[in-house]
């Protein structure tokens, strides 16, 4: 079964700080992972995902996150905060296993990212 | 571009009562995914379907059932309502072949509060 951990359930940056927000993933078989970003009282926005190939993933709103087997991390970062990224940041896997191929997605607790100005 | 649609967007019911929640996914889109957000948690999955047909039942409560339609929307139909089942409820779809295939888009969510 997949699972995600996110660590840090709150971080807080200056805006141009470097963001680093941590996930690390747990499954049987090669993992789909995505990172979606929740603005207050919105839906899920997907911001960038990793199925196969290219490790290092660029997404939108100048976010990338690298997939470290080894590690089995899937770290979400972005050179410069900006003040309108602060929002609620979740990981998840897709379960994919087998046949079933259902890719139902397993989230991660979220982080919830601050910007001081 | 398209993008999912949820109705309504907010909804207040009473414990004991009835809700159905509605979700038209993005056009070519024959995956739909029903997820529960409670307050402060993560989002959880509740049930799937594939075109038209039942693909994957998560923590979904034997009081909820859904259905997916002849025109992909799906509806998800909440009985007895309890104090606990208040939440934000999202859709999401995506297309489960190609390129895109696992690539979840999500609804804006209809927020139930059950009074």
């Amino acid at each position: 079964a997949q699972s995600v951990t996110q660590l840090g359930s709150h971080v807080s940056v200056s805006e141009g700080a470097l963001v680093l927000l941590r996930c690390n993933y747990s499954s049987s078989v090669p993992p789909y992972l995505f990172w979606y970003v929740q603005y207050p009282n919105q839906g899920l926005q997907l911001l960038l995902k990793y199925t196969t190939g290219a490790t290092l993933v660029k997404g939108i709103n100048g976010f990338e996150a690298e997939f470290k087997k080894s590690e089995t991390s899937f770290h979400l970062t972005k050179p410069s905060a900006h003040m309108s990224d602060a929002a609620e940041y979740f990981c998840a896997v897709s379960d994919r296993a087998g046949s079933s191929n259902t890719g139902k997605l397993i989230f991660g607790q979220g982080t919830t990212l601050q910007v001081k100005p | 571009a398209a993008g999912v649609i949820q109705s309504p967007r907010h909804l207040i019911k009473e414990k004991r009562e009835t809700a159905t929640l509605k979700c038209y996914p993005i056009p070519r889109h024959d995956t739909v995914y029903w997820y529960q957000q409670g307050p402060g948690q993560d989002p959880q999955f509740l049930i799937s379907f594939y075109e038209k047909m039942q693909s994957d039942k998560g923590s979904i409560p034997d009081r909820f059932s859904a259905q997916q339609f002849s025109d992909y929307h799906s509806e998800l139909n909440m009985s007895s309502l309890e104090l606990g089942d208040s939440a934000l409820y999202f859709c999401a779809s995506s297309q489960a072949q190609g390129i895109y295939s696992y690539e979840q888009y999500f609804g804006p969510g209809t927020r139930l509060t059950v009074t």
